[in-house]
């Protein structure tokens, strides 16, 4: 079983909200990250998290909040977005972050609109 | 600067052409990975391969195959007698071994495949 399952598929928010986007794996993968893909664009790298803990964070701004509450979830929270922040958001995983554990496995996204 | 190239944008087939897509990447590690992901219209990425630094046998699966060659840091990736259900964006990935390349996966631009009936 290789699935990541993501939800919701499709969020519309305004810029006052406060929502969450969620993601969970059960293929014991230590590994865990956020991207951000703009259309026509390759995914960009936000957050990854190794065995629970934040291991990078790509500079994003303090209004995306990760958060890893075991090694199955992740979370990621969202408050007083703009409208560029309108994208696909993809979790990933991946058995680990180094060496040939690397591979990782996709959920389908979130598509956010930010109005 | 970028560590991934594929150049190719878009390339458009007919049915049952064979198509290859080019990726070129860029590392100074001796070790490192590089993938090829899938991604249709419906938006998961779907890894297709793994392929190892130390480990240049090309390989086959079904339709698809992939030539890896260090000697001009190329990864390539051809669809044999391409089918509709091969219309997609394909990305091209690096990872590195390096400790501070830890869990960053670098994508290349990604190139549109259009296979028409």
């Amino acid at each position: 079983d290789t699935e990541v399952t993501q939800t919701p598929k499709h969020l519309v928010m305004g810029m006052t909200n406060k929502k969450s986007l969620k993601c969970e794996q059960h293929m014991g993968h230590r590994a865990m990250y956020w991207y951000k893909q703009k259309a026509k664009k390759p995914p960009e790298l936000m957050f990854v998290y190794s065995y629970e803990k934040l291991s990078i964070n790509e500079s994003v701004p303090s209004r995306f909040s990760p958060e890893c509450p075991n090694s199955s979830l992740l979370n990621l929270h969202l408050h007083a977005l703009q409208p560029e922040d309108s994208a696909l958001y993809l979790c990933a995983s991946s058995r680990s972050t180094q060496g040939i554990w690397t591979e990782a496995f996709f959920g389908q996204g979130t598509r956010l609109t930010v109005v | 600067a970028q560590k991934v190239t594929q150049a190719q944008t878009e390339i458009s087939v007919v049915e049952k052409e064979d198509v290859t897509l080019d990726c070129v990447y860029e590392t100074r590690d001796t070790t490192y990975y590089l993938f090829w992901y899938k991604q249709p219209p419906s938006g998961e990425l779907v890894f297709l391969i793994r392929r190892n630094s130390f480990d240049e046998q090309n390989e086959i699966s079904g339709r698809y195959s992939w030539n890896f060659q260090k000697s001009t840091s190329s990864f390539n990736f051809t669809i044999t007698a391409s089918q509709v259900v091969d219309s997609a964006v394909y990305f091209c990935a690096l990872s590195e071994a390096a400790t501070d390349s830890w869990g960053k996966l670098q994508f290349g631009a990604g190139t549109q495949v259009v296979v028409t009936p």
